[in-house]
């Protein structure tokens, strides 16, 4: 059973630049969330999505936006850039309502 | 909103000491409560959770932790940590009602030397 699967692993923008990142999430599961973790942070919430409509949104730009596709995939678009977008960016995915989230290994995103 | 303080951001110990971790929440109502970790390499995986019940939880791999609400702590503990055990530890919280999203702290950076 393959678990939550992120790609790609590393990419390298620069300021400006739009990037989209793809989440699969664990078998069974139908909730996708994104969250960013900076250097020497912990995770912070982007967005969630359930039934391909983003449910919850945490504190970020407008900038951050989503999509959920029928098979429960999920893609993070992030425009315009900047320095500060620098991080890891992590998927999570659940089912139910046990709240349990299990994570992918993350894509490591560099803005020179 | 709800927010979420870990102690220490850096703990180092030798094999065997005892280990614990520092959690703290800030929201007034009903919460779940996690702590993951993350070992070098690898994804954030689920240590243990609690939603109700006995405040005394039972995780993977030996850690257990204790929720005390007049507190509001979460903290971490392990017996006798092994070489392991080094990873990053994060300490979670999530609403009933929020949908499972999940705010973290920062994060404990843990060292145990052989």
């Amino acid at each position: 059973d393959a678990g939550v699967t992120q790609s790609p692993t590393h990419l390298i923008k620069t300021r400006g630049q739009q990037v989209t990142l793809r989440c699969s999430p664990k078998s069974g599961h139908d909730t996708v969330s994104w969250y960013q973790q900076a250097l020497g942070q912990g995770p912070q919430f982007i967005f969630q999505y359930y039934e391909e409509e983003e449910r919850q949104r945490g504190n970020f730009p407008d900038r951050f936006s989503g999509h959920q596709f029928p098979n429960y995939s999920s893609e993070l678009n992030v425009n315009a850039l900047l320095l500060g977008d620098s991080a890891l960016y992590l998927c999570a995915s659940s089912s139910g309502s046990y709240n349990e989230q299990f994570f992918g290994p993350g894509t490591r995103l560099t803005v020179l | 909103a709800q927010s979420v303080s870990q102690h220490n951001h850096h703990v180092i110990l030798s094999e065997a000491a005892s280990l614990e971790l520092g959690c703290n929440y800030s929201y007034g109502g009903t919460v779940n409560l996690f702590w993951y970790v993350q070992y070098p390499g690898q994804h954030l995986q689920l240590l243990l959770k609690y939603f109700s019940g006995d405040p005394l939880v039972k995780g993977i791999k030996g850690f257990e932790a204790e929720f005390i609400k007049s507190k509001f702590s979460f903290n971490l503990r392990k017996p006798s940590v092994q070489w392991s055990d080094t990873a990053e530890y994060f300490c979670a919280v999530s609403l009933p009602s929020g949908y499972s999203t999940l705010t973290f702290g920062k994060g404990t950076m843990l060292l145990v030397s052989p």
